[in-house]
């Protein structure tokens, strides 16, 4: 049973940068596509973008220029960052996977709030 | 964008009787694969969303057999037999066509 755990900085100041990483246990890691969607207090979900185990990216268009994924296959982890943040991007943060790019998510992670405030 | 549509915003439904939320897609779903790319999630107060429906009417595993799925193109329905204390959260359908987008999603309380 693969299970995320995912962690990373709670508190963040306006243009600063979100980092967060997500852990995978069970299952395999390379077989699959990484993501990160967030949620708004009181709101709906937004997805960022995957990776997968090669690296290779696909990305929301309209966060890409802000956004960088990554991939430690040698640890089951792949990680986001944020640039610039401001207080539109406090949201709930969630790391999930699909089997392929496109897929279903199956699985995700317990999401991190992430609160930016001067 | 493929934008998601999904009315209505709230329903309050008493236990046992059915419930049906409505999806609608800015354009349609299908693939030339033959596949049709939306889904149906669960977010269960305080949780992350599960899957509940892939591709328009497939139970995803463990999911109990009074929710159920329809639909084609860009017109899809969820529905739940009889609603039960357990199924209250939030319902999204999301679309995998083209990147990935999710329904405004559709508040489900027990009356």
């Amino acid at each position: 049973q693969v299970h995320l755990q995912q962690w990373g900085a709670g508190l963040l100041k306006p243009s600063e940068t979100l980092s967060l990483t997500c852990a995978v246990y069970g299952g395999s890691f390379s077989g699959y596509y990484w993501s990160w969607i967030r949620q708004p207090p009181g709101k709906g979900l937004e997805w960022f973008g995957e990776i997968n185990h090669s690296g290779s990216t696909n990305y929301n268009p309209s966060l890409k220029s802000r956004v960088t994924m990554s991939i430690d296959t040698s640890n089951n982890q792949f990680s986001l960052m944020l640039s610039s943040v401001t207080a539109a991007d406090t949201a709930v943060y969630y790391c999930a996977r699909g089997r392929y790019q496109g897929d279903y998510f199956d699985s995700w992670g317990q999401g991190t709030l992430v609160t930016v405030s001067s | 964008d493929v934008v998601m549509t999904q009315t209505p915003l709230s329903l309050s439904v008493t236990p046992g009787q059915p419930a049906s939320i409505s999806c609608k897609s800015s354009q349609s779903l299908l693939h030339i694969d033959g596949k049709t790319y939306l889904y149906w999630y669960l977010q269960k107060p305080g949780q992350p969303p599960q899957l509940l429906i892939y591709e328009v009417s497939n139970r995803f595993s463990g999911v109990p057999d009074r929710f159920s799925g329809s639909g084609s193109g860009t017109e899809f329905t969820l529905k739940i037999s009889r609603v039960e204390a357990e199924d209250v959260g939030v319902y999204y359908c999301m679309q995998s066509i083209q990147l990935r987008t999710f329904g405004q999603g559709t508040k489900v309380e027990i009356k």
